[in-house]
C-alpha cells in the first residue's frame, strides 16, 4: 500500500511570502499526483493534476512539480485566501483505490 | 455548469439504516466515475469506493467493504451511499466527487452531507 507523507504538518506564514509544501509517497506513483485545497466549512477543490498541471480556474501563482516519490505544491506569494488545508492524492494500484496525504495546514503568522 | 448537489444533514441513531444521495448535472452522468469520500470531525480526507453509473461498475476501499453500499440511478443522474446499520463512529461528513474516466484525481465535489448518529 502506498502511503503519501505530507510536511510540514502546519506552515505559518505572512501574506506575501512563499509557501512550498511537500508530499511524498512511500513508493513511486509516476506523475500520477494530485493536490486539493480545503477551506473551513468547504468541499476540497482540485488544484493540481498530474503532478504540474492547474485546474481549470486555479491561479497562476500556484504551481506543482515533482516526479516518483516526491511532490511540492508552490503558493509563489499567499493571498489572504489561500490559507488552507492542503492535501495530495494519488491512484493506489494495490490495494486497488485512492489514497489521500494527512495534509498539510497553512495558516496566518 | 457542472454541479454535484448532495442530500441535506442527517441524525441518526445507532443501528438505525441511512442512504444519502448525490445528483450530478451540467454533464454526461454516465460518462463519470461518481467516488465517496469520508471526512470525520478535525480529520482529513478518505477515500471509500467509487461507481461508474454508465454501467454501474463499483469499487470499494478495503475498509469500507460491506460496510457500505454504493449505488447509482442514472435515470435521475443521481449516486448513492447507504448504510443498514450506522454505528457511532460514522459520524462524519460524506461528500461524493467526479472523476473522469481513466483518471484518478476529482475535479468537482458535492457541498458535502453531514451524518450525525448518536443515541
Amino acid at each position: 500500500e502506498i502511503v503519501l507523507t505530507q510536511s510540514p504538518a502546519t506552515l505559518s506564514l505572512s501574506p506575501g511570502e512563499r509557501a512550498t509544501l511537500s508530499c511524498r509517497a512511500s513508493q513511486s506513483v509516476s506523475s500520477y499526483l494530485a493536490w486539493y485545497q480545503q477551506k473551513p466549512g468547504q468541499a476540497p477543490r482540485l488544484l493540481i493534476y498530474d503532478a504540474s498541471n492547474r485546474a481549470t480556474g486555479i491561479p497562476a501563482r500556484f504551481s506543482g512539480s515533482g516526479s516518483g516519490t516526491d511532490f511540492t505544491l508552490t503558493i509563489s506569494s499567499l493571498e489572504p485566501e489561500d490559507f488552507a488545508v492542503y492535501y495530495c492524492q494519488q491512484r493506489s494500484n494495490w490495494p486497488p483505490g485512492y489514497t489521500f496525504g494527512q495534509g498539510t495546514k497553512l495558516e496566518i503568522k | 455548469e457542472v454541479q454535484l448537489v448532495q442530500s441535506g444533514a442527517e441524525v441518526k441513531k445507532p443501528g438505525e439504516s441511512l442512504k444519502i444521495s448525490c445528483k450530478g448535472s451540467g454533464y454526461s452522468f454516465t460518462s463519470y466515475w461518481i467516488g465517496w469520500v469520508r471526512q470525520m470531525p478535525g480529520k482529513g480526507l478518505e477515500w471509500m469506493g467509487i461507481i461508474y453509473p454508465g454501467d454501474s461498475d463499483t469499487r470499494y476501499s478495503p475498509s469500507f467493504q460491506g460496510q457500505v453500499t454504493i449505488s447509482a440511478d442514472k435515470s435521475i443522474s443521481t449516486a448513492y451511499l447507504q448504510w443498514s446499520s450506522l454505528k457511532a463512529s460514522d459520524t462524519a461528513m460524506y461528500y461524493c466527487a467526479r472523476q473522469e474516466a481513466n483518471s484518478y484525481y476529482f475535479d468537482y465535489w458535492g457541498q458535502g452531507t453531514l451524518v450525525t448518529v448518536s443515541s
